[in-house]
């Protein structure tokens, strides 16, 4: 069974602080991982992927991502936020056919000035 | 410049009443797909296609219908709305790369009454 799990509904932080936003999967192959954010009254957008080879995956605007198949998590990272960061961002897992996607529940990140 | 556009931006429905939400790409995706979103919890998949005249269960597609009649053109509908199907609706397409090239429309916010 396919399932991703992202134990923090909310996330507050300060600009310029570091962030960390968890995301925990099963999979029972090799998944597929994603970063997903949501602007407020937006669509999703891309924000980096993983399929394999080095487990820190860069994405856009300074956000990157460590998988560890060990832990069975994805965490995504942040050295130094900015206000605009504030949005909901989703883990997103695709199994090894890759065009069906279980999204997890989604942390709602604040940054405060 | 890719893009899924989805209409009605909002709707407001009767219970019992039939309920039609349209989504149109021109990105030339194979793969069309329908989520549904309420808070608290991720997109759930409701139903996919991935080519024209067919359509599939996604994870959740009791009480719903697809329909593809064109490569551009997914619809997803509700033959008699529920309560529970308030909710906001997100269509997305994506190529044979998956969730790599996966677009989202802006949502349709669905209330019913």
């Amino acid at each position: 069974a396919q399932s991703v799990t992202q134990p923090d509904a909310r996330v507050t932080v300060s600009e310029g602080a570091s962030l960390q936003l968890r995301c925990k999967y099963s999979s029972s192959g090799t998944p597929y991982l994603f970063w997903y954010v949501q602007y407020p009254r937006q669509g999703l957008q891309l924000l980096l992927k993983y399929y394999s080879g080095d487990p820190v995956v860069q994405g856009v605007n300074g956000f990157e991502a460590e998988f560890s198949k060990s832990n069975s998590s994805f965490h995504l990272r942040k050295a130094s936020v900015h206000w605009s960061d504030s949005a909901v961002y989703f883990c997103v897992l695709s199994p090894s056919n890759y065009n069906v996607l279980y999204f997890g529940s989604g942390t709602k990140l604040t940054v405060e000035p | 410049e890719a893009a899924v556009t989805q209409s009605p931006r909002s709707k407001v429905a009767v219970t019992g009443g039939k309920v039609t939400l349209s989504c149109h790409q021109t990105n030339n995706h194979d793969y069309m797909y329908w989520y549904r979103q309420d808070t608290g919890h991720g997109l759930r998949l409701i139903h996919y296609s991935y080519v024209a005249d067919s359509t599939e269960k996604g994870d959740i597609p009791d009480g719903y219908k697809a329909s593809r009649p064109s490569q551009e053109n997914f619809s997803l509908i509700l033959e008699l709305a529920s309560l529970s199907q308030t909710a906001v609706y997100f269509c997305a397409s994506s190529g044979t790369e998956g969730a790599e090239t996966l677009y989202f429309g802006s949502g349709t916010r669905l209330t019913v009454l």
